[in-house]
This record gives structure tokens, sequence and C-alpha cells, in this order.
């Protein structure tokens, strides 16, 4: 497993604005995710990140909108663009590791949009 | 496509009346079956991961096992710590893909 840590954990913003999540391993990893958890619902994929490749966005995600960043191997940001109420939602990133299928996430970010 | 389901959507224990809860799948291969454990405005925590029928994995008070259409998780015992929402995922053969398919959780309370 890994220690994964989320910058910010909880955020309050103003519609139309944005707000950049940061998501940090204790260790190296080729692949993160980052997910969507509105309330009461299940988890939904938004993109795969590879570190030195655009990320791979899922059916009904627009990187206009969720634009990501991959810097190095340890390290990702998500950015949720033009915020409007429906973006309030609680936004997780997790990874996986060579030869596990099984994926850890952090501790999430909960964003409330006004 | 591939569908994950769990039941009950919520249950409420008292502490020591032990219980299951459901994930049944269907999927054209699967890979494997991941339980977690959710905790509120939290980020899931793995529990276990199956592959194939038959097999169990035990920890503390929860054991998870697995047939060729459902998994279950078993309190016994439950105390109020183990209050949470688990969560079902699948990850299947199709497509190579590795996004597992989640499952909307079982919300779990255990009264003392």
């Amino acid at each position: 497993s890994a220690v994964i840590s989320q910058k910010p954990s909880r955020d309050i913003c103003q519609r139309g604005t944005s707000l950049t999540i940061q998501c940090q391993v204790d260790s190296q990893v080729t692949m993160m995710f980052w997910y969507r958890q509105q309330p009461g619902q299940s988890l939904t994929l938004i993109a795969t990140a590879n570190q030195g490749s655009e990320a791979t966005y899922e059916s009904g995600f627009v990187i206009d909108k969720f634009p990501i960043s991959r810097p190095n191997l340890t390290f990702s940001t998500l950015t949720v663009s033009n915020m409007s109420p429906e973006d309030s939602s609680i936004y997780l990133c997790s990874v996986d590791f060579p030869g596990q299928e099984t994926q850890y996430f952090g501790p999430g970010t909960r964003l409330l949009v006004l | 496509e591939d569908q994950v389901t769990q039941s009950p959507e919520a249950l409420r224990l008292q502490e020591g009346e032990s219980s299951s809860l459901n994930c049944s799948y269907t999927v054209s291969g699967l890979r494997g079956l991941f339980w977690y454990r959710q905790d509120p405005g939290k980020g899931p925590e793995f529990l276990f991961t199956l592959y194939s029928a038959g097999e169990e994995k035990e920890k503390e008070r929860l054991k998870a096992t697995l047939t060729k259409k459902e998994s279950f998780l078993h309190i016994t015992a439950p105390k109020p710590e183990d209050s949470a929402t688990y969560l079902c995922a699948v990850l299947t053969t199709s497509g190579g893909s590795y996004i597992p398919t989640f499952g909307r959780g079982t919300s779990l309370i255990v009264h003392p």
C-alpha cells in the first residue's frame, strides 16, 4: 500500500471559480486515478493520469472542465474549473501498483460550491 | 455492461448482532472483487481482494467470501466502531480494463 495525501481536505467555493486539488503519494506509482463521489452515489472515475502523457478521460468528463497534471511519479493535480453547485462532491485520488490490481485511495477533498 | 449491486442499502444492527452484506455482480469475466470500508467524509480504505469462487479472507470481525455471482461480507459480533459504508468493486477481463466498477455501498450502523 501507500500513504496518499490530498490538499485541501475541504473547501467552500463560489460558482464560476476554479479549485485545484493536489494528490501526493509517498512512493513512485505509474498510474494515478481521479474519482468523483456525489452525495449518496458510488465512485465515478473522472480520468486516469499517467506520468509523461495526457490524462485519459472517461465518458462525460472533459479536459476543459477537469484539467489534470502529472508532473512526476508521486504527484498529480485535478482542477475543477468554472464551478457550479452541481460540482459539489468528494473528489478522490487513487493509485495502484505494478502486479497489484487493488486501488488505494487518498482521504478525499470535500468540495461545496455555492 | 458490467453491473455491481449491493444490498441492503442500509443496515442497522445492535452491537453483537452478526449479519452479512451482499454484493452481486454481472460481468463478462471476473479478475478480482474488492471490498472497501469508507467512513463519512473520508476516502475508501481497502479491506480485501478476492479472485476466485470459493475464496475467503478474514480480518478481525470481517470475513469476505466469493461465489461465481456474488460476494458476502460477514460481520461477526459487530461493534459500534464497525459503523461505516462498505463498498464493493469488481475488476473484469473485458477490454483489458484496469478500472474497477463500484457498487453504491451498504451503510452500516451498529448501535451500542
